[in-house]
């Protein structure tokens, strides 16, 4: 079974828009992380976020983590057409192997 | 610094045939892993390798799957005899040590199709 899950599994937004999606984790980890994958460039690493960390930034992007909720979230503010892509959360074990989830499909259309 | 590079990018293939994989991971990078992404899936870690030594390959189905880290560097992935189910994006990873703490680059994969 899959470590995290990604919710919801698709999200359709207008370019502007900010995109929310969410992560659930079954067991304790160490960090969590976020990817973003679209076919021109592969899987990106976008943000690690440390299990004593709550909130966390980088560019236009936010993600908070509730380790008593075992949950995480990733929000994207003022979406573009470039955006659109698949997005992961991850958690790693003690020797780095990622658990990813199924993702969230992201569409900016413009 | 150079990504991780794969080869090929698009392999297709009959059933019951062999095809390998080749990746050439970022250089001084210790840690190796090759992930299966089924369609519609998040990837799933088929083997990890630190320098030339395998540290998990729970995950691979050793019965047709094969891979290597000759001289701790590039790594070769093996399927013999391909399956329908094969198909999949094959991803390879490295990262400079192993750990819960450091992070993984990607390659852009070799998506298979078995026909």
């Amino acid at each position: 079974s899959q470590q995290g899950e990604e919710d919801p599994q698709a999200l359709s937004i207008q370019e502007g828009e900010n995109a929310t999606m969410n992560c659930s984790y079954k067991t304790s980890i160490n960090n969590l992380q976020w990817y973003r994958q679209n076919s021109g460039r592969g899987l990106v690493h976008l943000i690690l976020i440390r299990s004593n960390e709550r909130e966390k930034h980088s560019g236009r992007l936010r993600v908070t983590l509730d380790t008593s909720k075992k949950s995480s979230s990733l929000l994207i503010t003022a979406s573009r057409a470039a955006d659109t892509a698949s997005y992961f959360c991850a958690t790693p074990d003690s020797w780095g192997k990622l658990q990813f989830g199924a993702g969230t499909q992201v569409v900016v259309t413009p | 610094e150079a990504g991780v590079a794969q080869s090929p990018r698009y392999k297709i293939i009959e059933k019951r045939q062999s095809v390998a994989f080749w990746c050439n991971p970022i250089s001084g990078h210790a840690t190796l892993y090759w992930y299966q992404q089924i369609l519609g899936q998040g990837p799933k870690l088929l083997i990890q390798f630190q320098n030339n030594g395998v540290v998990d390959d729970s995950q691979l189905p050793k019965d047709r799957f094969s891979a290597e880290r000759l001289k701790g560097v590039d790594s070769t992935l093996k399927i013999q005899p391909a399956k329908l189910e094969d198909s999949a994006v094959y991803l390879c990873a490295s990262s400079r040590r192993t750990g819960a703490d450091t992070e993984a680059f990607f390659g852009q994969g070799t998506r298979l199709t078995v026909v």
